[in-house]
C-alpha cells in the first residue's frame, strides 16, 4: 500500500517569511493532492498534481511534483496568520478510489 | 464552502452503543467516500460509494457499514461501538470520471467521543 511521509511535522514562522512542506510517497504518484484543514474542521482543497514537473499556484501558495513523482512540496510566500492550518497531503493509486494521507504538518505564523 | 454537508457535528456514546451519521454530498455528485481521523493523524479511509454500491474498502471491520440512496446522500453506521471509534469522521463527495479528475470535497465532519 502507498504510505505519504509529510516533513516537518509541525512548523512556526513569523508572518511574512516563506515556507515549504514536502511530501514523499513510498510509490509512484498518480495523482496528488493539497488539502488545508483548520483544527478539528473539514478539509479544504488547494490543489491537484498530476503530471512530472507540473507546478500550481493560487494566491501566495505555489506546489510542485517532482519529475520522479515520487515527492511534492507546498511554498508559501510571505506568510500570513490565515495561512495556519494543518496542511494535508493525499494521493490516490490508479484507480483513484480512496485517498492516503499522510499526516500533516501543522503550520502557526505568529503574527 | 464546499456544499457537503454532515450531521451531527457531535456525539457522544457509549461503547457498545451504534451510531448514524449523515452526509448530503455537493450537487452533481455521485461518488460518496468517508473516511475517520484520529487526533494528530491524517484521514483513513473506510468505504466509498458509488452509486448506491461500495465501491472500495480500507482496513475496517464490517460494523462500519455504510449505505448510499439515489439522491446520492449517504450514511455511516457503526455498531458495537468502542473507545478507539472516537474521532473525526469526514465525508467527502466527488464526481467519477468528471474533470478535474475525482478531486474530493469535504463536510466539516462529525466528531464521536466513545465514553
Amino acid at each position: 500500500s502507498q504510505e505519504l511521509e509529510q516533513s516537518p511535522q509541525s512548523l512556526i514562522v513569523q508572518e511574512g517569511k516563506n515556507l515549504t512542506i514536502n511530501c514523499t510517497s513510498s510509490k509512484t504518484l498518480y495523482g496528488l493532492y493539497w488539502y488545508k484543514q483548520k483544527y478539528g474542521e473539514g478539509l479544504i482543497f488547494l490543489m491537484m498534481l498530476q503530471k512530472g514537473g507540473e507546478e500550481k499556484s493560487h494566491e501566495k501558495i505555489t506546489a510542485k511534483l517532482d519529475e520522479k513523482k515520487q515527492q511534492s512540496s507546498l511554498h508559501i510566500t510571505a506568510s500570513q496568520p490565515s495561512h495556519a492550518g494543518i496542511y494535508l497531503c493525499g494521493a490516490s493509486p490508479g484507480s483513484a478510489r480512496q485517498l492516503t494521507f499522510g499526516s500533516g504538518t501543522q503550520l502557526t505564523v505568529l503574527p | 464552502e464546499t456544499g457537503v454537508t454532515q450531521s451531527p457535528t457531535h456525539l457522544i456514546k457509549t461503547r457498545g452503543q451504534q451510531v448514524t451519521l449523515r452526509c448530503s454530498s455537493q450537487s452533481g455528485h455521485n461518488t460518496v467516500s468517508w473516511y475517520q481521523q484520529a487526533l494528530g493523524q491524517g484521514p483513513q479511509f473506510i468505504f466509498q460509494y458509488y452509486r448506491e454500491e461500495e465501491n472500495g474498502r480500507g482496513n475496517f471491520p464490517p460494523r462500519f457499514s455504510g449505505l448510499q440512496f439515489p439522491n446520492y446522500s449517504s450514511e455511516l453506521n457503526v455498531n458495537a461501538l468502542e473507545l478507539d471509534d472516537s474521532a473525526l469522521y469526514l465525508c467527502a463527495s466527488s464526481l467519477a470520471g468528471g474533470s478535474p479528475k475525482n478531486i474530493q470535497y469535504f463536510g466539516a465532519g462529525t466528531r464521536l467521543s466513545v465514553l
